[in-house]
Parts: C-alpha cells; structure tokens; sequence
C-alpha cells in the first residue's frame, strides 16, 4: 500500500518563505506531484518530480528525495492568494496500473 | 477545448436511492480516476481505470460502482450501501502511455458536491 504524510496546517506571513513537507512510503514509486486546491474548488498542479533534485519553477519550488521518500514545496514571496491547501500526491505502478494517491493535504494560511 | 466535465455541480439524494455522478474528458486520456474529498480532508482513491472496460478498486471502493464502456466517459454510481455519502467527489483523468507519459499530470474535473437528504 501507500503512505504519504504531510503537516495539517501552517501559517505563514505575506512576503515570506514557507516549506511544506511530504513523506511517503510506495513500493512501485513513479512520480510525485504537488497540487494547489482552493476551497471547494478542483486541484491545480504545481509541479512533479521524478529524480531527485530541485525543480524550480516561479515563485514555487519542489525536491524529491527518492531514497529518503521525502518531499518538499518551497513557496516564496508569499501571497495572500496562497491561502489554500497543498496536496502531495505519488503515481504507484506497483500494481501494474498507475494509481494516483494523494496525501491528506496541509492548509496554508497567509496572514498580512 | 480540450478537457474534464463533470456532472451535475449539486447533487441531492434521498436515503436509500442509487446516484450516478457523470465523468466525461475529450482529451484522449487513458486513465480516470474518482476521489472523494470531505470537508477539511485529502482525496481519497474510490475507482481507477487504465483502459476501456477495465477498472480497480481505490482505497475506499465499498458502496461505489464504475463503468468504462468509452475511452471518454467514467460514470460512478453511488449506492444505497453506501452508508455516509454526502462529500465532494473529484474525477481525473492523465496519460499512460507514450514519451510525454512520465511528467504529465492528472486533470481534474470541477467536481460532484453531493447531499443526501
């Protein structure tokens, strides 16, 4: 099965740097995602990792660390409009179809 | 353009009917997927689908039912069995197959919100 883990809830202060983290156990590790969701609406994707390293991409960043199954998102010059939640989600072939289970979520609030 | 509709936006049931919840992409996806989100919560897998008129069971499958009679469409029917319905329910779908498989995303629809009465 899968395990991803994520904190449940962080505040941040506009024009700040946040890091939310993301640890997962998968025995058929494809690929990881991170999604933005704002309240009741979809997700949005953000950014995927697949080797380890930094992808960069704007004002948000993400690392994987396959060998520690450890994720981080890295958002910077925070914005209000980053209140919302950050899914990390990981892509599973260990059945041989691709499954795609995402973690809990962790809130972000940004305060002025 | 190309992309996910889901249908309807609300949805309300009464205690003891069966619901189907409509799941349609144009974007010639291979896989689709149906999460349920409730309030507060992550999304949690209920059905997936790789391949017309095959599916799996997700992490929470029990009082659900699928289809995939087209390559488009992954109706979800929710049961009578289904003891706790009321939640948000999300449908997806991504490329398998070919090189741009790897780093291409899922595509989510606008989401079901659906209330039993």
């Amino acid at each position: 099965g899968q395990n991803i883990d994520q904190p449940t809830e962080m505040t941040a202060t506009e024009g700040a740097i946040v890091q939310i983290n993301c640890t997962y156990q998968t025995s058929g590790f494809n690929g990881l995602f991170w999604y933005q969701q704002h309240a009741g609406e979809a997700p949005t994707f953000l950014s995927y990792n697949v080797l380890d390293g930094l992808e960069e991409k704007g004002r948000f960043s993400s690392f994987l660390s396959r060998s520690k199954g450890y994720s981080y998102l890295l958002l910077k010059e925070l914005q209000m409009k980053d209140s919302a939640s950050y899914l990390c989600a990981v892509r599973d072939m260990n059945t041989g179809f691709q499954k795609l289970v995402f973690g809990t979520g962790t809130r972000l609030l940004v305060s002025p | 353009d190309g992309g996910i509709t889901q249908s309807p936006k609300y949805l309300f049931r009464k205690e003891g009917q069966n619901v189907t919840l409509s799941c349609e992409q144009n974007l010639n996806h291979d896989a689709m997927y149906w999460y349920r989100q409730d309030p507060g919560q992550g999304l949690r897998l209920i059905y997936y689908s790789q391949i017309v008129n095959d599916f799996q069971k997700g992490d929470i499958a029990e009082g659900y039912s699928v289809s995939r009679e087209k390559k488009e469409s992954f109706p979800l029917t929710v049961t009578s069995a289904q003891k706790n319905p009321t939640a948000f329910y999300l449908c997806a779908s991504s490329i398998v197959w070919g090189p741009a498989a790897g780093g291409t995303e899922a595509f989510f629809g606008q989401g079901t919100r659906l209330t039993v009465v």
